[in-house]
């Protein structure tokens, strides 16, 4: 079984708060990805790392930032949450051929 | 970045094998196939993966075209927990390995 986690699992907030999810994993593994999956489409990668302070953006793009300051944590921040914010966010680590995903974090902004 | 083509939908009976195909024909010599579910409220996860050869694990097997235009994922007796969206996805190798574009993907069904 892959360690990997994601907190909180759902969350319902306010248009305008700051928001962080966090992801953690306990693999050591370098590489590390966001996804953000709307209900019923496909995911989208909008955020990747390749390692300690290596950051970039996916192919969807994402008002959202992240750090990699730990090999274990890759936050991900939005500054003002908004309702088209509203998805799931999926973290995930790349094992040797294959991704690890955390169970997501659902999001609602009202 | 290659990209897949995969049926929207398919339907299978418990304990029946099942045969998801997967069209990839603009693949480049260094991508890899790579095949990953996702069941209902869950994130996706990995089942198999192969670069020119057929492939066998505790899953499932991957079964490969000789041009690699096309590949198969094939899931030898279907049980309910199989029921999943399957995606088939190319990965270059590399550097950049692991950067994984996802597709609509096949819903599976599985019937008791």
């Amino acid at each position: 079984e892959a360690d990997i986690y994601q907190t909180p699992r759902y969350l319902v907030i306010g248009t305008g708060k700051k928001i962080t999810l966090e992801c953690s994993q306990t693999m050591g593994h370098d590489k590390m990805y966001w996804y953000q999956q709307d209900p019923g489409m496909e995911l989208h990668l909008i955020h990747y790392s390749y390692g300690v302070n290596s950051t970039e953006k996916g192919d969807l793009s994402s008002e959202s930032t992240v750090s990699r300051i730990r090999t274990e944590h890759f936050p991900l921040t939005l500054e003002s949450a908004r309702p088209s914010h509203t998805s799931q966010y999926l973290c995930a680590t790349q094992g040797r051929f294959e991704q690890y995903f955390g169970p997501g974090t659902r999001l609602t902004v009202t | 970045d290659a990209k897949t083509t995969q049926p929207n939908s398919m339907e299978s009976n418990e304990e029946e094998p099942v045969h998801l195909p997967c069209n990839h024909s603009t693949i480049s010599g260094t991508d890899y196939i790579h095949w990953y579910r996702q069941l209902p409220s869950q994130g996706p996860e990995y089942v198999i993966h192969g670069l020119t050869s057929n492939v066998n694990n505790r899953m499932a097997s991957l079964a490969i075209a000789e041009d690699r235009k096309s590949s198969t994922l094939i899931l030898h007796r279907a049980t309910l927990r199989d029921a999943a969206v399957y995606y088939c996805i190319l990965s270059r190798g590399g550097t950049s390995y692991g950067k994984l574009t996802f597709g609509q993907g096949t819903i599976l069904t599985v019937h008791p």
